[in-house]
């Protein structure tokens, strides 16, 4: 079953301009974390939130958390060409249980 | 340099074959993890492993079956019971603490069945 789940789908945007991703889920977390995939390629992580944090900042990414409305938003600020990629959002609900359950993911791309 | 590393990067199979696909990780993590990727699906978990010599199924393990005789790798096998193994495979390791379960993944293997 898929936890999370990514909005929107796809995401076409200028270069230089902001990108916001929001990921919604359906039961408590531990973490939430965002991991970007380029096409073809394994899953690299960005940023993770824990549970009772609201806001962490990485470079040019800014992570919200709204546990009550069991959502997340990732900001990329003055997108480049580079940042073109998937973006997942994945949750585990705490120790003893590992599992990351990922969403299906935004796809971004970002024109020069 | 440490990392995952998952061989081959594209498979072939035929009908009725059995494959497995390799991953070996050098950052002495104790989780191992086998996602599959369709295109529009997202990761879904098909097997996971916390230790040596145990794991446990995920949310589609059916036709595939994984061991854990050493910490630094975790083949997965595509039997022939998984009627539709065309799918991009990626193995990830965290290290499993209570704090924090970022994930490292391979580069995938592409399988694809002729």
């Amino acid at each position: 079953s898929q936890q999370g789940e990514e909005d929107p789908q796809a995401l076409s945007i200028q270069e230089g301009e902001n990108a916001t991703m929001n990921c919604s889920y359906k039961t408590s977390i531990n973490n939430l974390q965002w991991y970007r995939q380029n096409s073809g390629r394994g899953l690299v992580h960005l940023i993770l939130i824990r549970s009772n944090e609201r806001e962490k900042h990485s470079g040019r990414l800014r992570v919200t958390l709204d546990t009550s409305k069991k959502s997340s938003s990732l900001l990329i600020t003055a997108s480049r060409a580079a940042d073109t990629a998937s973006y997942f959002c994945a949750t585990d609900f705490g120790a003893g249980s590992y599992q990351l359950t990922f969403g299906k993911g935004t796809k971004l791309s970002v024109i020069p | 340099d440490g990392g995952i590393t998952q061989s081959p990067k594209y498979l072939f199979r035929k009908e009725g074959q059995n494959v497995t696909l390799s991953c070996e990780q050098n950052l002495n993590h104790d989780a191992m993890y086998w996602y599959r990727q369709d295109p529009g699906q997202g990761l879904r978990l098909i097997y996971y492993s916390q230790i040596v010599n145990d794991f446990q199924k995920g949310d589609i393990a059916e036709g595939y079956s994984v061991s854990r005789e050493k910490k630094e790798s975790f083949p997965l096998t595509v039997t022939s019971a998984q009627k539709n193994p065309t799918a991009f495979y990626l193995c990830a390791s965290s290290i499993s603490s209570g704090y924090s379960t970022e994930a490292f993944f391979g580069q995938g293997t592409r399988l694809t069945v002729v």
